[in-house]
């Protein structure tokens, strides 16, 4: 079972930020959040990942309570293409350990 | 670079068949995965490959489910006696081991439909 919890879908206008949540309240302390998202009919997409420290990148940010028991990610201006299910995920090591999935939260950007 | 690739992109067969769905990894990524999306679910993991070997099939549902990676890079699921039930997009995912936190990077996946 997954390990998160994430809205199940949230909207947001387009060129506002899009802030979405996710609890992880029982995550292990070498474990990473990573966030990934899936666009209609295509693979997931690794948009970003994190242990401790808030991460940005170009695509999003990521910030992290102190506590680590759950996170936002961050799209700043978001666009219509942005629309998609986006992922919440915890693990060790996404290199060599399967993720395990939720539902993630559907996102639609509305113009 | 070219990503992961998969074919066919769409199958479509009757039940109690036999399939076969093909998966490129990126070049040199050296873990594989396969994982089944049942329409409104996330991806559920199947089988994983470290090299040629698999490393973890825990996520098999049964043994109608087959995977093989003879040589250390392109995968062939394989189901037998197919059933309605197995209508999903199945998706593959390379990575390449080394770094800390290598992430996975998805195809664009194979939607099979069991008539």
């Amino acid at each position: 079972d997954a390990k998160t919890t994430q809205p199940p879908s949230m909207d947001c206008a387009e060129g506002r930020a899009a802030n979405l949540p996710c609890n992880h309240s029982t995550i292990s302390g070498n474990e990473y959040v990573y966030w990934y998202r899936q666009i209609h009919s295509q693979g997931p997409q690794y948009i970003i990942h994190g242990l401790k420290n808030n991460e940005t990148n170009e695509m999003a940010s990521l910030i992290i309570t102190e506590d680590r028991k759950s996170s936002t990610l961050i799209l700043p201006h978001a666009t219509l293409r942005d629309t998609a299910v986006y992922y919440c995920i915890v693990s060790i090591n996404s290199g060599n350990t399967p993720l395990v999935f939720g539902k993630g939260t559907r996102l639609s950007v509305i113009a | 670079g070219a990503g992961v690739s998969q074919t066919p992109s769409n199958k479509v067969t009757e039940k109690g068949k036999y399939v076969e769905l093909r998966c490129d990894p990126i070049s040199g990524h050296t873990a594989l995965y396969w994982y089944r999306q049942s329409l409104g679910q996330g991806p559920e993991f199947l089988i994983y490959f470290q090299g040629t070997g698999a490393a973890d099939d825990s996520g098999l549902p049964n043994d109608r489910f087959f995977a093989v990676r003879p040589e250390g890079s392109v995968s062939t699921l394989k189901i037998q006696r197919t059933e309605r039930g197995d209508s999903a997009v199945y998706l593959c995912a390379s990575s390449l081991i080394g770094a800390e936190t290598d992430t996975q990077y998805f195809g664009p996946g194979t939607r099979l439909t069991v008539l």
